[in-house]
């Protein structure tokens, strides 16, 4: 079935650097989501992607739809303590035409 | 602005005993969805309903069971928990299956250990 590849797995970083984050799939899709996960809580969306090489920002997120439909990217500027979480994409497909989400990419911000 | 409710948050079961996870939504959507989560394996689509009275499995529905007689509501039954559902089950809605309505709202989870 469908799959999706995020990477890193995990982030370790300095509080003020930027963080790319990436996510790539075995097949063509019309939409990319972009969920943060708080620990103890459930996903929150981020940024949603509709079209193809579309470029769409929420504050110091940055989120690109590949021009291939087959990758998605996430970027996060000056990041802060609270960017802490995991950062999870997501996609429609599955045999029940449902959301597939890749394992995350977890981030780990120093102060 | 509840929008996906989730009861209980924290639960430990015997072996063998059943227990219902409940959830409810006020956002009239359609579309719901649980989901348990396994540290570093995403989440996995147990069961899902785009409407009430219509439920079908995902793909990890072994050992539940669901049933939809609202909008609002989706309860996930374990008739005889086992060791292996030791998890945390998230419920989500969705306004629907495509387009700018298929992102899921998530609640926040009910972390449940089967002793």
């Amino acid at each position: 079935g469908q799959q999706l590849n995020q990477s890193p797995q995990s982030m370790f970083i300095q509080e003020g650097e930027d963080v790319s984050m990436n996510c790539t799939s075995s097949s063509i899709f019309n939409t990319w989501l972009w969920y943060k996960q708080d620990p103890g809580e459930g996903p929150v969306l981020l940024i949603a992607l509709y079209k193809a090489g579309e470029l769409t920002s929420n504050g110091r997120l940055t989120a690109q739809f590949g021009i291939t439909r087959k990758d998605s990217f996430l970027n996060i500027s000056a990041s802060i303590p609270s960017d802490v979480g995991i950062y999870f994409c997501a996609g429609p497909g599955g045999s029940q035409g449902n959301l597939i989400f890749g394992k995350g990419t977890k981030l780990s911000v120093k102060p | 602005n509840a929008g996906v409710t989730q009861t209980p948050k924290f639960r430990i079961l015997k072996i063998g005993q059943s227990m219902t996870l409940q959830c409810a939504q006020d956002m009239n959507h359609n579309y719901m969805y649980w989901y348990r989560q396994d540290p570093g394996m995403g989440l996995k689509l147990i069961y899902y309903s785009v409407g009430a009275g219509i439920t079908d499995k995902g793909e990890v529905p072994n050992g539940y069971n669901v049933s939809r007689s609202t909008t609002e509501d989706f309860p996930l039954r374990l008739e005889l928990a086992a060791p292996s559902q030791t998890s945390v089950y998230f419920c989500a809605s969705s306004y629907s299956k495509q387009g700018a309505g298929l992102a899921q709202h998530f609640g926040d989870g009910t972390r449940l250990s089967i002793l």
